[in-house]
């Protein structure tokens, strides 16, 4: 496909239990990013890719939340001993460079029970 | 600390009217500035963006104001259409890989 992909689309977790999202960004964008989206709210950025590298991790919230993208291409978003707090949409995002003009995946829904 | 916030949570318009949604921003170091349509179950999407030494944009039925005096920003939808029916987010380039979003306008096209 030509944009963003994100999977899965919604995801229900029992407290406790690790979760991993993935996000194929478009081909040849070289800069990735992951936002968290509560009900009601804007996104918040959580992390930044240039290629491979993790280049902003400043809105991770804690050390529970771990991203990778290890080939410079797909990303995966992990989450451990997720948290009812953690429920949200996570939105991941690709641009050719930089944070202008971000093509946005449809995102996952994740709720922690 | 620095914020991006919408003056309005929920916007109703008549359609064909056209349509106003305003944006403060407190960041005066920012230099982009970027307008989002999101629907329903989806990602939000690229309306139009104005760089902060523009004062005015437009696009295909928008229009994007810069007020950097005030710090204020509006995007302005011509001839509104049902399609229109979103939530509108303003965001601010606050560095070279970060960008910021205001908490969002719903716009309600009445029929």
């Amino acid at each position: 496909g030509a944009g963003v992909s994100q999977s899965p689309r919604y995801k229900v977790a029992k407290r406790g239990q690790d979760v991993a999202l993935r996000c194929d960004p478009i081909s040849g964008h070289v800069s990735l990013f992951w936002y968290q989206q509560a009900l009601g709210q804007g996104p918040e950025f959580l992390t930044y890719f240039q290629n491979e590298a993790q280049l902003d991790k400043s809105g991770l919230p804690s050390d529970r939340f771990f991203a990778e993208r290890p080939e410079g291409s797909v990303s995966t978003l992990k989450i451990q001993r997720t948290q009812q707090e953690d429920s949200a949409v996570y939105l991941c995002a690709s641009s050719l460079a930089g944070p202008t003009k971000q093509f946005f995946g449809p995102g996952t829904r994740l709720t922690v029970l | 600390g620095e914020s991006v916030g919408l003056h309005l949570p929920t916007l109703s318009v008549q359609e064909g009217d056209n349509s106003i949604i305003n944006c403060a921003y407190s960041n005066s170091a920012s230099d982009y500035f970027i307008w989002y349509k999101q629907e329903s179950g989806k990602g939000p999407q690229f309306i139009i963006d104005i760089r902060s030494n523009m004062d005015k944009r437009q696009g295909q039925r928008v229009t994007v104001l810069l007020n950097k005096t005030v710090k204020h920003l509006s995007l302005q939808i011509a001839a509104t259409q049902p399609g229109d029916s979103a939530v509108y987010f303003c965001a601010e380039n606050i560095s070279d890989d970060k960008i910021i979003f205001g908490k969002g306008t719903r716009l309600h096209i009445l029929p």
